[in-house]
């Protein structure tokens, strides 16, 4: 098993730009999530997702927009990026709500996106 | 929507044992607090999970009084590697990090 990969692992864009950034679980996890992390700081939640087809707003959702057609992907947006929205991003699956017994938060290694 | 609140930081040292509380005061009624350990240009990776009294696994123990209001994680005889942001998550489908406590165990 690959757990969780996130792709690409760095990125730079130009302020303008759109991207898309992939997450990909193969351990048949029912919810996924997106966070982003800016230096010496915490991670703060941007979409998150309980099931296929399902979305749904976090505390930073704004700039952002996020898909989960399949159970496996969860795809985080970038229609015009900012320089404010310069971080390392992170996806996180869990096999049910991370708050329920045995079901953690698993995480990719993240993406470096960087906009000038 | 529950939030925690931790400490900031906290600094010990080798061979210690630290222990980081963490105050979860709206906490639902079916929810597990869950400890995170995050290493610099990493993403969080799980410690240890309980529900009521105390909990030990390899890494740590996890203790949380009757009234699950709080919950401190302990590790016992910290080392260097220990260094890390360590964060406590409770709550629902909306899972949000919270700043952590940032470890840092000295030589």
């Amino acid at each position: 098993n690959a757990g969780v990969t996130q792709t690409p692992k760095f990125r730079v864009l130009k302020t303008g730009q759109s991207m898309t950034l992939l997450c990909a679980q193969d351990m048949n996890h029912e919810y996924m999530y997106w966070y982003r992390q800016d230096p010496g700081m915490g991670l703060r939640l941007i979409h998150y997702s309980v099931g296929e087809g399902t979305t749904a707003k976090g505390e930073v959702p704004d700039g952002y927009n996020v898909s989960r057609l399949k159970k496996q992907n969860f795809l985080l947006g970038l229609e015009s990026a900012a320089p404010s929205q310069t971080s390392v991003y992170f996806c996180a699956s869990s096999r049910t709500a991370p708050s329920s017994y045995n079901s953690p938060l698993h995480f990719g290694n993240g993406t470096r996106l960087t906009v000038t | 929507l529950a939030k925690t609140t931790q400490p900031i930081s906290m600094d010990s040292y080798e061979g210690q044992e630290v222990n980081i509380t963490c105050s979860h005061n709206n906490i639902a009624t079916n929810d597990y607090i869950t400890w995170y350990q995050q290493f610099p240009s990493q993403g969080p990776r799980f410690i240890i999970q309980g529900y009521k009294t105390k909990v030990t696994n390899e890494v740590a123990s996890l203790f949380i009084p009757a009234d699950r209001k709080s919950s401190t994680l302990s590790l016992p005889r910290v080392s260097l590697s220990d260094t890390a942001v360590y964060y406590c998550l409770v709550g629902e489908n909306d899972m949000r990090f919270g700043a952590g406590t940032r470890l840092t165990v000295k030589p």
